[in-house]
């Protein structure tokens, strides 16, 4: 069964500190897994998406790795501030039934 | 830029009652989504429409019905509300330039919260 799993469910750091945020997937085939930000009472947006064929990629202090061979990825958040307390979604992508797996996402507060 | 307006942002009803909640995108893309959030779950799709004049059905259809009304309007309509609709409800929408639907961004409402008491 094609699922997307994240950890931890939810994170707690201080303002200016750093943190990884974890997905591992089961999905196979896949075209390409997508993060999406959602602040408290909006809908999600799209923050950053990773073919199979890619390993790393920024979106200023975000930075999204993927390990294919393990289904892996990692959203990495550098100097944090108040405004990255949100959750974090990430989404993959099924070729074979043409369906998006949603992740429960990462709860991430940031304290000043 | 409004982008994708979902209009009531919070609904009450009670078991049995219908309504439709609205949506609306201005920014002529071909797909729209109707999703469920609830806590501690992935968002679930309930109806898609790959273009105007097509819907399907996703993974939670059941209790819902669907309008693509035109290329900019899609609604989703509740027949006799039950309590586990409760939930909050987000339209989306996306382009389909370069590739499947799947493979696009999608852009997201803020949301309809809705309590089925």
């Amino acid at each position: 069964k094609n699922q997307v799993e994240q950890s931890p469910q939810s994170l707690i750091i201080l303002e200016g500190k750093n943190c990884t945020l974890q997905c591992n997937y089961t999905v196979s085939p896949f075209s390409n897994l997508r993060w999406y930000k959602q602040d408290t009472g909006r809908g999600p947006v799209s923050l950053t998406i990773m073919t199979f064929s890619e390993n790393t990629k920024s979106n200023g202090r975000y930075t999204a790795t993927l390990d294919a061979d393990t289904k892996q990825s990692s959203l990495h958040i550098t100097a944090s501030q108040l405004s990255d307390s949100a959750s974090y979604i990430c989404v993959v992508s099924a070729i074979s039934n043409y369906q998006l797996i949603w992740g429960a996402g990462t709860k991430l507060i940031i304290k000043p | 830029n409004a982008g994708v307006t979902q209009t009531p942002k919070f609904q009450v009803l009670k078991t049995g009652q219908s309504m439709t909640l609205q949506c609306a995108q201005d920014m002529n893309h071909n797909s729209m989504y109707w999703y469920r959030q609830d806590p501690g779950m992935g968002l679930r799709l309930i109806y898609y429409s790959a273009s105007e004049g097509t819907t399907d059905k996703g993974e939670v259809p059941n209790g819902y019905n669907v309008s693509r009304l035109n290329k900019r309007e899609f609604s989703l309509r509740l027949e006799s509300a039950a309590p586990s609709q409760t939930s909050v409800y987000f339209c989306a929408s996306s382009g389909t330039t370069g590739g499947n639907w799947i493979d696009q961004p999608q852009h997201f409402g803020d949301g309809t919260r809705l309590s089925i008491l």
